[in-house]
């Protein structure tokens, strides 16, 4: 079926190191898959992060980037250097047609804490 | 830009009773909506897809008679869960989308609790 996979539960970082979020992914009805993160900060609604349509491609956005690998499947999160307001839940997130619906599959998000 | 309002923004409801949230598009037209549910300790499990014009389409383990959805113009979808019991505490996500751009809008939730 179609799914995301990511690093589950919490992660904890020290400010100004660097952070991988790992994000894999599974589409076996979607032609076209497109991937994106979101975030979720305390208190407030999904946000998206960075989004990559096209396999190979990277995004960015607020010092983090992801790459749309399709060899591997992947769509990892890294920042070089984290601050602590990037404390936050980050969901990785697969879309794409089938049958003609636009649907739209969240992984089980990963919480965030950046101590300073 | 694209906003999407959710309300009421957090709800307690007697268990064996019905609840009622909506889901208000600002700024696009919603063409499709998509509804979801985050229960404790889980990811956002997609209810179901309602789309302007076609019927709409309910993942496995959701049903119409359990989570009847209003979708009735290009701005406003309702959803609600009916004989509500414990396992159907958690918050609820609504997510909107324009026929031409594959984005989804969401906004900040319904969380549901059932006491």
């Amino acid at each position: 079926g179609d799914s995301v996979t990511q690093t589950e539960g919490q992660v904890t970082v020290s400010e100004s190191k660097s952070l991988i979020i790992n994000c894999t992914y599974s589409a076996t009805s979607i032609a076209y898959p497109n991937l994106f993160w979101y975030v979720r900060y305390p208190g407030e609604g999904l946000q998206l992060l960075l989004k990559v349509i096209t396999a190979g491609q990277k995004g960015s956005s607020r010092g983090f980037e992801a790459t749309y690998n399709k060899e591997t499947t992947s769509f990892h999160l890294q920042k070089a250097s984290v601050q602590e307001s990037d404390s936050a839940v980050y969901y990785c997130a697969l879309s794409g047609s089938n049958t003609g619906y636009q649907n739209f599959y969240f992984g089980k998000g990963t919480s965030l804490t950046v101590i300073p | 830009g694209a906003l999407v309002y959710q309300y009421p923004r957090r709800t307690i409801c007697k268990s064996g009773t019905s609840m009622r949230m909506e889901c208000q598009a600002v700024g696009f037209q919603a063409t499709s909506v998509a509804w979801y549910r985050q229960s404790p300790q889980k990811t956002f499990e997609l209810i179901a897809l309602s789309t302007v014009n076609s019927a709409i389409k309910y993942e496995q383990n959701f049903t119409q008679e359990k989570f009847p959805i209003s979708h009735p113009n290009l701005s406003f979808s309702s959803m609600t869960v009916l004989n509500a019991y414990l396992e159907d505490r958690g918050l609820y996500l609504c997510g909107a989308r324009d026929r031409g751009n594959s984005d989804y809008t969401f906004g900040s939730g319904t969380r549901l609790l059932v006491i």
